[in-house]
């Protein structure tokens, strides 16, 4: 069975800080990789999608990398601001069409 | 509006009674899943569809039941609800292709009393 494992738990950084989230997954026969927001209350907003195929995907701040073979990926955020935070979570794809989750990182962004 | 909306938002109901929590999409996406979230656990599949008529178990269903008449519906059956069904539940849509982003709804949070 698929496990993927967020580390760390929870993050407090200063604003203005690069930060990195890391996710790993134990099956490396993914489609794909896809990072998730979730503000407290909230649902999940797609963040990215990086398929299998690809190393990384960009969308503005956000920087996604995937290293299928090692079974990690990383989420890297610029230039961090106090409405980054929120709960990131990992999930990816395997042969079936369903996804697997990571129990996410609690991001605070401190002004 | 396009996307994905779940009704209710939030219930309460009693132990024992049957509740159905509605999930709708507008983009005729295939797949449809639910999800439940819940601290230390994270997300787990519920059931999902492949397509109208066609359901299949995921990761916890027992005590839920689910069905798809029209592909833009997905509604998810708790038959007689429990405490142990208090959480959040989550719907979400993707296309039939598996490169494809998975989208959700803004979820439903269930109180069993």
């Amino acid at each position: 069975k698929q496990e993927v494992t967020q580390i760390p738990a929870a993050l407090s950084v200063p604003e203005g800080e690069n930060l990195v989230l890391n996710c790993s997954f134990t099956d490396s026969a993914i489609y794909n990789l896809q990072w998730f927001r979730q503000d407290p209350g909230k649902g999940l907003t797609s963040l990215l999608l990086i398929q299998s195929s690809q190393r990384e995907q960009t969308s503005g701040r956000l920087n996604a990398s995937l290293d299928k073979s090692s079974g990690r990926s990383t989420l890297y955020i610029a230039a961090s601001q106090p409405g980054d935070s929120a709960t990131y979570l990992c999930a990816v794809t395997p042969g079936a069409n369903n996804l697997f989750f990571g129990t996410g990182t609690r991001l605070t962004v401190i002004p | 509006d396009a996307g994905i909306t779940q009704s209710p938002r939030y219930k309460i109901t009693e132990t024992g009674r049957q509740v159905t929590l509605m999930c709708h999409q507008t983009w005729s996406h295939s797949y449809m899943f639910w999800y439940r979230q819940d601290l230390g656990h994270g997300l787990r599949l519920i059931y999902y569809s492949a397509a109208a008529d066609i359901t299949d178990k995921g990761e916890v269903p027992d005590g839920y039941v689910v069905s798809r008449s029209k592909t833009e519906n997905f509604p998810l059956t708790l038959e007689s609800a429990t405490r142990s069904q208090t959480s959040v539940y989550f719907c979400a849509s993707r296309d039939s292709r598996r490169r494809t982003e998975a989208f959700f709804g803004q979820g439903t949070r269930l109180t069993v009393v």
